[in-house]
């Protein structure tokens, strides 16, 4: 199975709603980063974590190694929020394990 | 800040044919990567390397040559190009190794006619 499974695969929002994306580990996560991959197709770093949580403008993240899952909340969606969201996580052989993406379409 | 450019941008060839991808990155990072991301798919490593001139095979090395010519830059060869590899080749940067944040160039779309 997925060494790092990703929900949902795809979600749909107004603008101005709140949203949770997650991420869960069969391996042993020691870090995790997101990424936004935009429509035109570049990656965004946004979030890289060891265990706990950060938050940046309207997007927060938390890591919880014990309970082997990650999550990225986004709060009051804008268009520009759309896009396919990564997660991937670093496992105890410094090997980067990517996610399949969540991709996120924001309507106006 | 820094920058990471992906030459080209759209790479077209034949089936069989040799073709080389380039990037380069103005961070002064140790460690780049190159990934190839199948459409709809996840990234997936061919190959990484720590510092100029070292090479470390990733999952999908097969069918890839990869060349650390100096620290600012790292080439990916298609040693011969098929149908199915039609697909996007992204390079990424990290100050030192896995630990740490990854920042990646716009990528190359390759299509295989």
């Amino acid at each position: 199975g997925d060494k790092v499974k990703q929900s949902p695969s795809a979600l749909s929002l107004q603008e101005g709603t709140n949203s949770a994306l997650r991420c869960n580990f069969s391996i042993a996560a020691t870090t995790v980063q997101w990424f936004l991959q935009n429509p035109r197709g570049s990656l965004i770093n946004l979030f890289y974590l060891v265990p706990g949580t950060k938050e940046n403008g309207r997007l927060k993240s938390a890591f919880d190694s014990k309970e082997s899952y990650s999550t990225l909340h986004i709060r009051d969606a804008q268009l520009e929020d759309s896009g396919t969201y990564f997660c991937a996580a670093e496992d105890s052989n410094y090997q980067l394990i990517w996610g399949s993406g969540t991709k996120l379409i924001i309507k106006p | 800040g820094g920058i990471i450019t992906q030459t080209p941008k759209f790479l077209i060839g034949q089936e069989g044919q040799k073709l080389t991808l380039k990037c380069q990155q103005n961070f002064n990072h140790d460690t780049m990567y190159w990934y190839r991301q199948d459409s709809g798919k996840g990234l997936r490593l061919i190959y990484y390397s720590i510092t100029e001139n070292d090479l470390q095979k990733g999952d999908l090395s097969e069918g890839y040559d990869a060349s650390r010519e100096k620290k600012s830059s790292f080439s990916l060869t298609v040693t011969s190009a098929q149908k199915n590899e039609m697909a996007v080749f992204l390079c990424a940067s990290s100050i030192r190794d896995w630990i740490y944040e990854q920042y990646f160039g716009p990528g190359t779309r390759l299509t295989v006619l």
